[in-house]
C-alpha cells in the first residue's frame, strides 16, 4: 500500500478538454510536490506546495494542497497533445528526508 | 553541466549474479536517493543518503545495499539478482532536505532473467 494513492491511474481525453488528477493520503505532508515524466526520461518538477490551501498556477496547470495538508489536486485547463506524460505527486512527511511518490496518473491527449 | 549521471543504462543479468549501479552528480548536493520504477508505476524510494557519510532504508530496501562514497557518488549493488528486481533505477539528488526538488538521471534498465 502506498503512503500516496493517485487517481486516476490512466486518462485519455480529447485536446482542449480540462481534467483533475488528485493525488490523496492518510498522512499529513510538510511540502508536496508533482512532476512530470516522459518516455525514457527521469521525472521533472513542475511545482512544490507547502502551505495548507496552497493553490499555485503553472500557465494552463492549477495545483492545490488541502487545507489539511493530506491531499493535492492538479488541473490541466485546455489539454494540448504536448501535456502527454506521466504525473507524480510526491510527499515529505515532517520535514525530513524522505521523500515518497504516488503511482502516477498516466495522460494521454489525443489531437 | 551533467548533472545526475547513471551508468549503465542498461544491463542484463541473470538469476543470483551480483552489479553495481553507479550515480554521480556534480551539483554539489547534500542528498542523495534510490527509486526503482516498475512499468506504468509511480517510483518507489530503496535507500537514501541525506548527507555524506549516512545511509537509511526507504520502502523498498530488502535484496540492495548502498554506498554513500563521498559528496558526488552514490551507488546501489545488488548482491543476488532476483527476476523481481527487474525495473528501471533512478537516482535522484537534491541540495538539502525540507522542499527542494530532486533531480534525476535518466535511469538504468535492469533485466533479470
Amino acid at each position: 500500500t502506498q503512503l500516496l494513492e493517485q487517481s486516476p491511474q490512466f486518462l485519455s481525453i480529447q485536446e482542449g478538454e480540462n481534467l483533475t488528477v488528485y493525488c490523496n493520503s492518510s498522512s499529513v505532508f510538510s511540502s508536496l510536490q508533482w512532476y512530470r515524466q516522459e518516455p525514457g526520461e527521469g521525472p521533472v518538477l513542475l511545482v512544490t506546495v507547502v502551505t495548507g490551501g496552497e493553490v499555485k498556477k503553472l500557465k494552463r496547470l492549477t495545483f492545490q494542497f488541502g487545507d489539511a495538508r493530506k491531499d493535492s489536486s492538479l488541473h490541466i485547463t485546455a489539454a494540448q497533445t504536448g501535456d502527454t506524460g506521466l504525473y507524480l505527486c510526491a510527499g515529505v512527511v515532517n520535514a525530513g528526508n524522505m521523500l515518497t511518490f504516488g503511482g502516477g496518473t498516466r495522460l494521454m491527449v489525443k489531437p | 553541466n551533467a548533472g545526475v549521471t547513471q551508468t549503465p543504462k542498461f544491463q542484463v543479468l541473470k538469476t543470483g549474479q551480483s552489479m553495481t549501479l553507479q550515480c554521480a552528480q556534480d551539483m554539489n548536493h547534500n542528498s542523495m536517493y534510490w527509486y526503482r520504477q516498475d512499468p506504468g508505476m509511480g517510483l518507489r524510494l530503496i535507500y537514501y543518503s541525506a548527507s555524506e557519510g549516512t545511509t537509511d532504508k526507504g520502502e523498498v530496501p530488502n535484496g540492495y545495499n548502498v554506498s554513500r562514497l563521498n559528496k558526488r557518488e552514490f551507488s546501489l549493488r545488488l548482491e543476488s539478482a532476483a527476476p523481481s528486481q527487474t525495473s528501471v533505477y533512478f537516482c535522484a539528488s537534491r541540495p538539502r532536505t525540507g522542499y527542494s526538488p530532486l533531480h534525476f538521471g535518466n535511469g538504468t534498465r535492469l533485466t533479470v532473467t
